[in-house]
């Protein structure tokens, strides 16, 4: 395993469409995060599954955003109607959920996305 | 609620100068842990070091060693003789059952 995948790397895309990302964690990793972070910001927290189940979201993530991850494996960002503002780069990391909370979180090298 | 400050926004040092970076911390949990990631330029976040809630006990690892102090909330970062490729942004990070990340400092290490 070469650590956490997302794809697409770059999206361009037109106002009021819809993007869909894409993150694959570490194959054992069961806990899983989406995070936004824009120029100059550190990651802001959107949303974290521990296997299939959606434990938190954040009042960032408005009703255009939604995050799936159907079978405890990869997982999925969409943004509906995209804005903007939504322009940034979106990380995901894993981490195991073996040994408690002391586990470090290994970083995709994120999806950046430009809505013109 | 969790909650991390990094209140030194840039820092900019000469190379084998000796940096710190600051954080603060806020959490209602008594088991938490505390990481220091780096971003250099190509994006990518890489852990360096962790302290969980229970350990103050303070550590060098090589060039890094971290002070963290429950009294103050505080876990500080050093980097002993800085060089150029320390140069990044650097991240603090409060984990509970989820991760919380500072606004981040900018180093600059400069030749």
């Amino acid at each position: 395993d070469t650590g956490v995948s997302q794809n697409p790397r770059h999206k361009i895309t037109k106002r009021g469409q819809n993007v869909t990302f894409r993150c694959d964690p570490i194959s054992e990793h069961n806990r899983l995060y989406w995070y936004r972070q824009t120029l100059g910001q550190g990651p802001e927290f959107l949303t974290y599954f521990q296997n299939e189940a959606q434990l938190e979201k954040s009042r960032l993530l408005s009703d255009r955003f939604s995050a799936e991850r159907p079978k405890g494996s990869f997982s999925t960002l969409e943004i509906q109607r995209t804005e903007q503002g939504d322009s940034a780069m979106y990380l995901c990391a894993s981490r195991t959920g073996q040994g408690g909370v002391n586990t470090e979180a290994f970083f995709g090298q994120g999806t950046r996305l430009t809505v013109v | 609620a969790q909650k991390v400050t990094q209140a030194q926004t840039e820092i900019s040092v000469v190379e084998k100068e000796d940096v710190t970076l600051d954080c603060v911390y806020e959490t209602r949990d008594t088991t938490y842990y505390l990481f220091w990631y780096k971003q250099p330029p190509s994006g990518e976040l890489v852990f360096l070091i962790r302290r969980n809630s229970f350990d103050e006990q303070n550590e060098i690892s090589g060039r890094y060693s971290w002070n963290f102090q429950k009294s103050t909330s505080s876990f500080n970062f050093t980097i002993t003789a800085s060089q150029v490729v320390d140069s990044a942004v650097y991240f603090c990070a409060l984990i509970t059952y989820d991760m919380r990340f500072g606004a981040g400092t900018r180093l600059t290490v400069k030749p």
